[in-house]
């Protein structure tokens, strides 16, 4: 089952806006990150926050984690067309013997 | 360095027949993990491999089992092949046991009949 949930679901702006997606989990965690697939590929390894870390940053990328609320953003500043993707947060639990569980993703959709 | 590669990219079957996918993680990687991603259900845990033995199994039926290999390298195996386990599967591996900052292949598209 998944333990990661992805707000919104579908997220459209133009391009040089900021997008921000949210996450919400649900068990105690020892770290979470972030992915981007492009349509029916792979995905690709954005960053990685540590339950006792509260801010990350990556090139245009932040997150933030909050672990009291249970929950993270990703927010891509200065967006272009290229990061249209889907995004997935993934929780590595303390209690889920270490496999790495996916939420059902947002869809950004960035237009020139 | 090469990324990770799956084999093959598509793969039509029949519905009763089994299929094995291949998976060779980024040299020096001892962890490989495989999803099944579904438009319906998203990216489903199926198990998880570490030095040949397995460290995690998702809760999938029997019919899904894998292995691993000494180099490292993975394969999976669907039996008895339902149209529901049409998906995307993707493997990914990673340094560390527990698919820390894992690496992903591009994936293979299975189609069921």
């Amino acid at each position: 089952s998944q333990q990661g949930e992805e707000d919104p679901q579908a997220l459209s702006i133009q391009e040089g806006e900021n997008a921000t997606m949210n996450c919400s989990y649900k068990t105690s965690i020892n770290n979470l990150q972030w992915y981007r697939q492009n349509s029916g590929r792979g995905l690709v390894h954005l960053i990685l926050i540590r339950s006792n870390e509260r801010e990350k940053h990556s090139g245009r990328l932040r997150v933030t984690l909050d672990t009291s609320k249970k929950s993270s953003s990703l927010l891509i500043t200065a967006s272009r067309a290229a990061d249209t993707a889907s995004y997935f947060c993934a929780t590595l639990g303390q209690d889920n013997n270490n496999d790495m569980r996916f939420g059902a993703g947002t869809r950004l959709t960035v237009k020139p | 360095k090469a990324g990770v590669t799956q084999t093959p990219r598509y793969l039509i079957k029949t519905r009763g027949q089994q299929v094995t996918l291949s998976c060779s993680p980024i040299s020096g990687h001892r962890s490989v993990s495989w999803y099944q991603q579904t438009p319906g259900q998203g990216l489903q845990f199926l198990f998880e491999y570490f030095s040949e033995t397995q460290r995690n199994k998702g809760n999938f039926p029997g019919r899904f089992s894998g292995r691993q290999f000494s180099n490292s390298r993975s394969e999976m195996n669907v039996s008895t092949l339902e149209l529901g386990d049409s998906a995307l599967y993707l493997c990914a591996s990673s340094k560390k046991a527990g698919t820390y900052e894992a690496f992903f292949g591009q994936g293979t598209r299975l189609t069921v009949v």
